[in-house]
């Protein structure tokens, strides 16, 4: 069974780091292509970032481009948003999610992991 | 950069068939991928290229894709479809998703 467990959220102050890690069970993560995606409280989704299967291509979402790092280390079926200088619009649940039809789709998600910035 | 357009909500009575569109231009010369979300839950997939279901997914969900309007539709449709729906499409580098619509069932 194919699972996604995020996790590394919770409160931050604006301008500071997290880290987030997205655990990947049930597949072998080096086989596809990995996504972040979040939602702010009570909104749409937004994607965050892109990586590709050996981790040497990444794209970012203007938004959070030049502060947040995607990165993945497939050995440890693992996925991970380093997160700077954040903002309060950065607030959301962050959602890793796999790309299985190598469509830049998204047909697994995990539970999500909550990032509150606030002072 | 590229944006999608979805109507806010959609209803639809128990057992009819509910259309959700979702308008870009020139969508028809993209891949659109469909999500439902619940509340509190984490987006599912109920269809990826246009047109395909993912395992799992009820034949009652199709999709269609031409012009500048990508269509999800739900027949017969069910108290449990009532979500939020989302699509989504890849523009040069980035995944462009549309606001998102949010279905009742009456």
């Amino acid at each position: 069974e194919v699972q996604l467990v995020e996790s590394g959220g919770g409160l931050v102050q604006p301008g500071g780091s997290l880290r987030l890690s997205c655990a990947a069970s049930g597949f072998t993560l080096s086989g596809y292509e990995m996504n972040w995606v979040r939602q702010a409280p009570g909104k749409g989704l937004e994607w965050v970032s892109y990586i590709s299967r050996s981790g040497t291509t990444l794209y970012y979402a203007d938004s959070v481009k030049g502060r947040f790092t995607i990165s993945r280390d497939n050995a440890q079926n693992s996925l991970y948003l380093q997160m700077r200088s954040l903002r309060a619009e950065d607030t959301a649940v962050y959602f890793c999610a796999r790309d299985g039809f190598g469509e830049f789709s998204f047909d697994y998600w995990g539970q999500g992991t909550l990032v509150i910035v606030s002072s | 950069s590229y944006e999608l357009t979805q109507p806010l909500s959609v209803s639809v009575a128990l057992g009819q068939t509910a259309r959700i569109t979702c308008g870009g231009n020139n969508i028809g010369g993209k891949n659109v991928h469909w999500y439902q979300q619940k509340p509190g839950q984490a987006p599912v997939m109920v269809m990826y290229r246009d047109d395909n279901r993912p395992s799992g997914v009820p034949e009652r969900f199709s999709g269609s894709n031409s012009g500048n309007t990508a269509t999800l539709t739900i027949s017969r449709a069910q108290a449990g479809d009532e979500a939020d729906y989302y699509c989504q499409v890849w523009d040069s580098t980035t995944a462009v998703f549309g606001g998102g619509t949010k279905l009742t069932v009456l």
